[in-house]
């Protein structure tokens, strides 16, 4: 069965601090990948996705940044966390399936920045 | 861009009675999701509809792709306790890039006992 992994649960950093947010999918084969941020417990904002090894659409101007050294595995990063970075962190996937994109997401990572 | 307007933004009502909210497209989309998330946990996809006019259920869930393409409704007959959480709505065209998949603000739904 497909599943989806994403750790920590919950992180609470410095401001200045850097960031690594990883993802990995499990029992399919070059799914896309996707990292959402949703503030507040409202709205999904689209950060990054990525069709494959080392391919990083990003969505957002930011200072975030976003990586995908394997197949399936996805990692948010930042080099210096901004307050404004604070909040919860979703990454999902998607594969096409008779033209049909099935999207599940994580679990999430709730970041606090302090 | 597209957009996708969802209402209401919060609902409160009382255990036993049916649920409704709503979401509407400025541009077409050939495939609606619904989704449902739990305070500190990801999505989970309750209904996927893919075709224009579609009517589908899931238990005590019902949904439905409008005629026109840019409109979805979700209804939640009988609300229970557990119903709480935040129901999204979100939609794509399946063609063209993947990342297409917008999402609605989502409904806030209280059920009080």
């Amino acid at each position: 069965s497909q599943t989806i992994h994403q750790w920590p649960a919950t992180l609470v950093q410095p401001v200045g601090s850097p960031l690594s947010l990883e993802c990995t999918v499990e029992g399919t084969s070059n799914p896309n990948l996707y990292w959402y941020r949703q503030a507040a417990g409202r709205g999904l904002q689209l950060l990054f996705y990525s069709v494959g090894i080392g391919q990083i659409s990003s969505e957002v101007p930011q200072n975030l940044s976003a990586s995908r050294p394997q197949d399936r595995q996805f990692i948010l990063s930042s080099k210096k966390l901004l307050l404004s970075d604070s909040g919860f962190y979703l990454c999902a996937w998607s594969v096409r399936v008779s033209g049909i994109y099935g999207y599940t997401f994580g679990s999430g990572t709730r970041l606090t920045v302090v | 861009g597209q957009q996708l307007n969802q209402s209401p933004q919060s609902m409160f009502i009382q255990e036993g009675e049916d649920v409704s909210m709503n979401c509407t497209s400025s541009s077409i989309f050939n495939t609606w999701l619904w989704y449902k998330q739990e305070p500190g946990e990801g999505p989970v996809l309750l209904i996927a509809l893919y075709k224009a006019g579609e009517l589908t259920s899931n238990g005590r869930l019902t949904a439905q792709f409008g005629i026109t393409r840019k409109d979805s409704f979700l209804n939640i007959s009988a609300s229970i306790p557990s119903d709480v959480g935040i129901y999204f709505c979100a939609g794509y065209i399946s063609s063209g890039s993947a990342r297409q998949l917008t999402f609605g603000s989502g409904t806030q739904l209280t059920v009080l006992p």
